[in-house]
């Protein structure tokens, strides 16, 4: 069973551009949560989608943005990129909220320049 | 301070030694989490708790929960070096199915 897929691996970009990182959960789970990993912050909740609905959000600003499609696949969009948004985002699929077993990508890592 | 506390931060053991990682809540955890990560990879699912007092094993892992929900302990025996990584407590503090985490905790196992 392939477990959760995030594309791509790595991304350079540049302040002021947009990115969009998608994730592939489990096959069967309907749930992904995003969350920014970064050295002084640790590990913080973006936002989780079940069923192409966002259920909840973390503290971050407008410009992230997520969606979820019908086949549970995810994607997050981060607008007016800055530099402060370099980290290592990981995706984490289950099969429905609230309480499930959580499994984690391999992750994204952002570095904006 | 941290809604969710990890102790030790770091850890330096010898190979074959026991070793034992805390977590602990102030508030009532609904599903507790263990991962392993190496440094700039994903989190390797470990373990998932749930009830007070429960305890679960996997090869040499144990980690249980406290009856009281607020606490819970990763215990490693006999330590080996593919041991290593950070360790991370993941919890539930809601029943949302959002996830709070510890600060980690990194393990080094000299052979």
């Amino acid at each position: 069973k392939a477990g959760v897929t995030q594309t791509p691996r790595y991304l350079i970009k540049t302040r002021g551009q947009q990115v969009t990182l998608s994730c592939s959960p489990i096959s069967g789970h309907r749930s992904v949560s995003w969350y920014q990993q970064t050295p002084g912050q640790g590990l913080q909740f973006l936002f989780e989608y079940f069923s192409e609905t966002q259920r909840n959000k973390g503290n971050f600003p407008g410009r992230f943005s997520g969606r979820q499609f019908s086949n549970s696949r995810s994607e997050m969009n981060v607008s007016t990129l800055e530099l402060g948004d370099s980290a290592l985002y990981l995706c984490a699929s289950s099969w429905a909220p609230p309480v499930t077993e959580a499994f984690f990508g391999q992750g994204t890592r952002l570095t904006v320049v | 301070s941290q809604e969710l506390e990890q102790s030790p931060q770091s850890l330096i053991v010898q190979e074959g030694k026991n070793l034992t990682i805390n977590c602990t809540s102030s508030k009532t955890l609904y599903g507790l989490y263990w991962y392993k990560q190496k440094y700039g990879e994903g989190l390797i699912f470990l373990m998932m708790l749930q009830k007070g007092g429960e305890e679960k094993s996997h090869e040499k892992i144990t980690a249980k929960l406290d009856e009281k929900k607020q606490q819970s302990s990763l215990h490693i025996t006999a330590s080996q070096p593919s041991h290593a990584g950070i360790y991370l407590c993941g919890a539930d503090t809601g029943n949302t199915g959002k996830l709070i985490f510890g600060q980690g905790t990194t393990l080094q196992v000299k052979p």
